[in-house]
């Protein structure tokens, strides 16, 4: 079964603080994705990226960056948290861009 | 996009039939048709996906009208632990649609 493993399940932070949101999967899948899920909005693709090192941007992506050093890994960065950025993150990962997403459990942010 | 139209809510009772109905009206012919399940605190889980045929898999059925305006997927028998919110999704895999796009979809509650 694919596993895809976030560095946190929760998760509280200070207005202005940097925060890293982690997310490894373990089939060797090309494709990862972060989004975010807000309760009437559904779900938004901030960034995914098909390859180490390549990155591409959703359709929210003000407010963050990511970073793919390693295959296996995909970071989220907020560099520097706002309350409206208070969410449920979600990782997914795919074999190849039109192939079925798994996710990750989720991070739940709060920004205060 | 393509719309799906899905019910808010749906109850059924433990180890009975449900059957979860989507509507696509606006479906194009490339368009596949993926079912995913979100659990509470959870992230979403794949369930099924087809383009025009019926489809069986280990967790559910998908079941496809003739002219693809509608699906329905059928869990055989609910469990307790099959509560969650259903989404019903569309996506052009032949044009290479990287994000998935969720709707509000349906609330389901299983009754022991």
């Amino acid at each position: 079964d694919v596993k895809v493993t976030q560095s946190s399940r929760y998760l509280v932070k200070r207005t202005g603080e940097k925060v890293f949101l982690e997310c490894v999967q373990d089939m060797d899948h090309e494709n990862m994705f972060w989004y975010r899920q807000d309760p009437g909005l559904g779900l938004r693709l901030i960034y995914f990226s098909y390859d180490v090192k390549m990155k591409e941007k959703g359709d929210i992506p003000e407010g963050y960056s990511v970073s793919r050093e390693k295959k296996e890994r995909f970071s989220l960065i907020l560099e520097s948290a706002s309350t409206n950025q208070t969410s449920m993150y979600l990782c997914a990962s795919s074999l190849g861009v039109k192939e079925t997403q798994y996710f990750g459990p989720g991070t739940r942010l709060l920004v205060l | 996009d393509a719309k799906t139209t899905q019910p808010n809510s749906m109850e059924s009772n433990e180890e009975e039939p449900v059957h979860l109905p989507c509507n696509h009206s606006t479906i194009s012919g490339t368009d596949y048709i993926h079912w995913y399940r979100q659990l509470p605190s959870q992230g979403p889980e794949y369930v099924i996906h087809g383009l025009t045929s019926n489809v069986n898999n280990r967790m559910a059925s998908l079941a496809i009208a003739e002219d693809r305006k509608s699906s329905t997927l059928i869990l055989h028998r609910a469990t307790l632990r099959d509560a969650a919110v259903y989404y019903c999704i569309l996506r052009d895999l032949v044009q290479g649609a990287q994000k998935l796009v969720f709707g509000q979809g349906t609330r389901l509650t299983i009754n022991p």
